[in-house]
Formats: structure tokens, sequence, C-alpha cells
């Protein structure tokens, strides 16, 4: 596709369950970047990925949180035992190079558990 | 103490006037700053970035940097109301940008 595409757009989960979103990086971008965004936090940087290797993970909220990269391409976010404060819209972004000045944004998982 | 610090406003602005939007950050070393525009539901977008200090001009926008204050702006001139967003401010370190907290402007026809 043109763009970073994610999925799902919302996502609704009870409180315990574990959650998986999507991100389809920008064909050839080696690059790829998660955040968060919630009203208290802003935008928040959770992890990146170079390729399929994650060398810093130290932006993950807590050891619920997970990632992975396969085939240079898609990742996935994973969350387990879902928190009411894990509430947020979950941004993926991509680059043609780590640390390029031209990230491209996908449109956002809405997560909001109840 | 936050990287990057963002008035979130919200700023309210008639049809043709000039928005200002103001950040400052905390980390000297930073060397590239960037503006993004962010439409209810939708991701952030680059409107622009700037290296060091400087204007960068793009049509109706301009992006300042003063490195010696810390402080970044961001000018539209002739606002329309399709500008109506949230505006974020960003440093890039390596390869991680750090936000503001987003100014959200609305333009009223």
């Amino acid at each position: 596709g043109a763009g970073v595409s994610q999925s799902p757009s919302n996502k609704v989960t009870e409180k315990g369950k574990d959650v998986e979103l999507r991100c389809d990086p920008i064909s050839g971008h080696t690059a790829l970047y998660w955040y968060r965004q919630s009203l208290g936090q802003g935008l928040e940087f959770l992890i990146y990925f170079q390729g399929n290797s994650a060398p810093d993970k130290s932006g993950l909220p807590s050891d619920r949180f997970s990632a992975e990269r396969t085939g240079g391409s898609v990742s996935t976010l994973t969350i387990q035992r879902t928190q009411q404060e894990d509430s947020a819209v979950y941004l993926c972004a991509s680059s043609h190079r780590l640390g390029n000045t031209e990230a491209f944004f996908g449109q956002g998982t809405r997560l909001t558990v109840v | 103490q936050k990287e990057v610090e963002q008035d979130p406003g919200p700023l309210s602005v008639p049809e043709g006037a000039i928005v200002s939007l103001n950040c400052t950050y905390s980390n000297s070393a930073f060397q590239y700053f960037m503006w993004y525009r962010q439409y209810s539901r939708k991701g952030p977008e680059l409107l622009m970035y700037t290296y060091s200090s400087g204007n960068k001009e793009d049509g109706r926008f301009t992006a300042q940097v003063d490195k010696s204050s810390k402080y970044i702006s961001l000018f539209i001139r002739d606002s329309q109301p399709s500008d109506s967003a949230t505006y974020l401010c960003a440093t890039l370190d390596d390869y991680k940008l750090s936000f503001g907290a987003g100014t959200t402007v609305t333009v009223r026809a």
C-alpha cells in the first residue's frame, strides 16, 4: 500500500484479555516504530525495529507489552492481561532508514479496555 | 521535566489570521526539530523539519529554531479552516521522536 496501515482501527477488550495490534509499514522501509498516544501522556515512544531487530525495549511500559517484526515488514504489538490504563491510541510509523527525519505514521489503533 | 514542552491551547483564530505556535526543549544536543499536524482520529503527518538553528519556509508555513534559547516556533500565514488540527512539535534524537503535548488550533470561517 501507499502508506502505513494499522489494524484493527478500533479495539474494545475486557480487562485481563490479551490483544494484538498489527502494523504494515511502507514497502522498503527498514525502520519501524511504535508510539502510544493518550490524553494524559501525549505521544510517547515505545519501541523501534531496525529490520527484525529491536535493540532497545526500555520504552515499553511493562513486561505485559511485547513486539515483534518478521520478514523486515509486518510488526505486531502484543499487550497481555490488559489493564484500563492501557487504553490509548497505538501508532506505528516507518521510515526508509533508522533515524530518518521523515517518518510516516499510520492512522493508529484505538484501544479501549473496559 | 519533559524533553519538549508545548502549550496545549486550545487556540482559536479567525480565517486569514497568523497562527503562532511555540515549544521549548531541554536537551541542547538536539539538532532536528519537526512540526507534525494531526487531524482528528488520524495519525500525525510531517509538515516540515529544521536542522539546527534558523528558519525554513514552505508555502504558508514557516518554522523557526533558536538553539540559544531552545525555542521552536511554527507560523501559519493566511490561516484557513482546513488548517484546523492539532500541531505537535518534536525533536529527533538518534531514532526517537520526543513530542510536545500538541496545540489544538481552530480557524473560524
